[in-house]
């Protein structure tokens, strides 16, 4: 069975951008979470979605969305970006209410 | 909010050395996990417990649900083991809280 996969591996964008991420979950896990990683505050939640809703998000502001497909596939978008939006970017997928969760290889983003 | 806390920060071993990373919590949960991060970035999932001990390989996860304390163990450590060993808890719709993360190097 194919693992989590995010795409872009890696990106650079300028400040003021946004970025899209894009994770394609587990087939079969419905549940997806975003986290982000930085060297400063470790690893945070973002928010997690199911059935194409978001059920809870972290402490972050306004400019991190995303969205969840009706094929589970799920996106986050980060806009007006910021030096300190630079980060590893994860996303993990699990069976609903399973809270086993299997991650991805992250998306790392610099912002300069 | 749940509080994790890890110890030690950072942990240097000789190859063949019993390795013991602690974590604990401040409030209840339905699950702990341990994870291992390698450089570069991929995070696996090693254990999730709700109770008692569990066991792969090399590898040993306890829980204490009264003292909210887990303990990840490593028996016969190789340099191999080097990594980042991270306790989280929870799970489901309110994503996972992580505990800064334990800087493991098992030297040769």
């Amino acid at each position: 069975k194919a693992g989590v996969t995010q795409t872009p591996r890696y990106l650079i964008k300028t400040r003021g951008q946004q970025v899209t991420l894009s994770c394609s979950p587990i087939s079969g896990h419905r549940s997806v979470s975003w986290y982000q990683q930085t060297p400063g505050q470790g690893l945070q939640f973002l928010f997690e979605y199911f059935s194409e809703t978001q059920r809870n998000k972290g402490n972050f502001p306004g400019r991190f969305s995303g969205r969840q497909f009706s094929n589970s596939r799920s996106e986050m978008n980060v806009s007006t970006l910021e030096l300190g939006d630079s980060a590893l970017y994860l996303c993990a997928s699990s069976l609903v209410d399973n809270y086993e969760q299997y991650f991805g290889p992250g998306t790392r983003l610099t912002v300069t | 909010k749940n509080e994790v806390e890890q110890s030690p920060q950072n942990l240097t071993a000789q190859e063949g050395e019993f390795i013991t990373i602690n974590c604990s919590y401040s409030v209840g949960i339905s699950a702990l996990h341990w994870l291992q991060q390698h450089p570069g970035g991929g995070i696996v999932s090693l254990f999730m417990l709700s109770s008692g001990k569990k066991k792969h390989g090399r590898l040993i996860a306890t829980i204490n649900i009264q003292e909210k304390h887990s303990s990840l163990h490593i028996t016969a450590s190789h340099p191999r083991d080097s990594a980042v060993y991270i306790c989280a808890v929870g799970g489901g719709a309110d994503g996972l809280t992580f505990g800064k993360g334990t800087h493991l190097i098992i030297q040769p």
